[in-house]
């Protein structure tokens, strides 16, 4: 399996403040990475997709870059309705493998 | 939009079977080329279980390929889980999922096993 790795598991910023997520990758995914957010009893939202496609919807202060094994996810002015959980996941080889999760909560 | 919605019983004795089933509206299991089931154990992450294509063809992780089956109804526009031989560390808010990356989720249901 392909483990995916995220740091930091936990980020505390304040609203306004530019975040970055990383996920690495065991192996190469190519560029087939997606990035979620979870809320606390909600199902996981797709934020991005092909590592750095926007979801239709998803506001542009989110951005993912990234190829092979490295990827981020970017917050570019945090806004209250983002703090929760982001987890990345590869969907280049079976089974599909998700990160830990990096929960994003306020300073 | 695509809305799924998961259903089954919420408690399953230990060595039983766990039985779901997500049901589609507001389009057909035509629509997309795989649809999942995903499971996260209470304050954990998330785990891929597998996915089934509308003509019936899987992909399951191997950690749980031996215990697992999901299946198509088309004319129900539904698609189901059986989760065999459960114990508590089967545990968790299973959600249904659209495609892959998965687009979209059901809100989820918790299947606690205990006797």
């Amino acid at each position: 399996d392909i483990q995916m790795t995220q740091s930091p598991s936990t980020l505390s910023a304040s609203a306004g403040d530019r975040v970055t997520i990383t996920c690495r990758a065991s192996q190469s995914v190519s560029i087939w990475l997606a990035w979620y957010q979870q809320k606390p009893g909600r199902a996981p939202k797709l934020l991005i997709y092909k590592a750095s496609s926007l979801e239709s919807g998803v506001p542009s202060r989110f951005s993912g870059t990234g190829s092979a094994t490295e990827f981020t996810l970017t917050i570019s002015s945090l806004q209250p309705d983002d703090f929760a959980t982001y987890y990345c996941q590869q969907y280049n080889s079976f089974p599909w493998t998700f990160g830990q999760g990096t929960k994003v909560d306020i300073k | 939009q695509v809305q799924l919605h998961e259903s089954g019983p919420g408690l399953v004795k230990p060595s039983g079977t766990l039985s779901l089933t997500c049901t589609i509206s507001s389009g057909s299991i035509r629509s997309s080329n795989w649809w999942s089931w995903v499971r996260q154990p209470r304050g954990k992450g998330l785990e891929w279980i597998g996915e089934v294509h509308p003509g019936g063809s899987t992909n399951y992780n191997p950690s749980l390929k031996s215990r697992v089956s999901i299946s198509v109804d088309e004319s129900k526009n539904q698609f189901s889980l059986m989760l065999t031989s459960v114990t508590a560390a089967d545990t968790a808010v299973y959600y249904c999922a659209r495609d892959s990356p998965m687009l979209n989720w059901g809100q989820g249901t918790l299947v606690t096993v205990s006797s």
